[in-house]
C-alpha cells in the first residue's frame, strides 16, 4: 500500500527565514511524486512533478527536490503570501487509474 | 482557475438524507476523481472515471455512488447521510499521461458537505 508522510504537521517561520518540508513515501513503483499548495476553503494548486531521484524543480521562492525515499520542499525567503498548507503525494505504477495518494500536509504560517 | 467546475459549494442537510454533488472536468480531460477531505482524515480517494467507465476505487462507502456521463461531467451520490460524512468533497481531473502531460489531477473548489 502507498503511503506518504509529511513532516511537520504545522510550521511557523518570519518572514525571510527560509526552510525546508519534508515528505517520506513509500509506492510499489513510482510514477510520479507532486507537490500541491493548498489554501483555507480552497482546492489544492498544483505546483510541481517529479518523477526520478535527482531530479529538481524550481517557481519562485519554492524549490522541490527527490530522492528515492522522500522529497524536500524548500522555501527561501518566505512571504506572508506564501502561508497555506503544502501537500505531497505519489503516483503509483501499480494502480489501474492514475490517483494520487496524498500525506497530511505541512501547514505553513510565514509571520510579517 | 483550475478549469474544474464543481456545484454546489456548499451543502447543508440532516442525517438519512441523499445530496448529489457535481463535477464539470477540465475541457478535453477525460479522467474524473473524486476525493474527500476531512480534518482527522486529509485528502482521501474515493473513485475515478474515465470517459464514462470506473477505473479505479478507493475507501468509498457502500452508501455513496458516482456516475460519469456522456458529457464527461460527473456526479457523487451519498446516501443515508451520518454526521461523520461531513466534509469537503474534490472534483480532480486529468488528461491522459503522455503527449506532453504530466499525470497531475487539477482540482475544483470543491463542495463543503454539513451533515446536521
Amino acid at each position: 500500500e502507498d503511503q506518504v508522510t509529511q513532516s511537520p504537521e504545522a510550521l511557523r517561520l518570519q518572514e525571510g527565514e527560509s526552510s525546508s518540508l519534508n515528505c517520506s513515501y513509500t509506492v510499489s513503483g513510482l510514477r510520479g511524486l507532486f507537490w500541491y499548495r493548498q489554501d483555507p476553503g480552497k482546492g489544492p494548486e498544483f505546483l510541481f512533478t517529479l518523477y526520478s531521484a535527482g531530479e529538481e524543480k524550481e517557481k519562485e521562492r519554492l524549490k522541490a527536490t527527490l530522492t528515492k525515499k522522500e522529497s524536500f520542499l524548500h522555501i527561501t525567503a518566505p512571504k506572508p503570501e506564501d502561508s497555506a498548507t503544502y501537500l505531497c503525494a505519489v503516483q503509483s505504477l501499480q494502480n489501474a487509474g492514475n490517483m494520487l495518494t496524498f500525506g497530511g500536509g505541512t501547514r505553513l504560517m510565514v509571520k510579517p | 482557475d483550475s478549469g474544474v467546475t464543481q456545484t454546489p459549494k456548499h451543502l447543508i442537510t440532516a442525517t438519512g438524507q441523499r445530496v448529489t454533488l457535481r463535477c464539470s472536468p477540465r475541457s478535453g480531460d477525460l479522467s474524473v476523481y473524486w476525493y474527500q477531505q476531512s480534518l482527522d482524515q486529509g485528502l482521501q480517494f474515493l473513485i475515478q472515471y474515465y470517459n464514462g467507465e470506473e477505473r479505479a476505487k478507493g475507501n468509498i462507502l457502500e452508501r455513496f455512488s458516482a456516475q460519469q456521463f456522456p458529457d464527461l461531467h460527473s456526479e457523487l451520490n451519498l446516501s443515508s447521510l451520518e454526521l461523520g460524512d461531513s466534509a469537503l468533497y474534490f472534483c480532480a481531473s486529468s488528461a491522459r499521461p503522455g503527449q506532453g502531460h504530466t499525470g497531475e489531477l487539477f482540482f475544483g473548489e470543491g463542495s463543503r458537505l454539513t451533515v446536521l
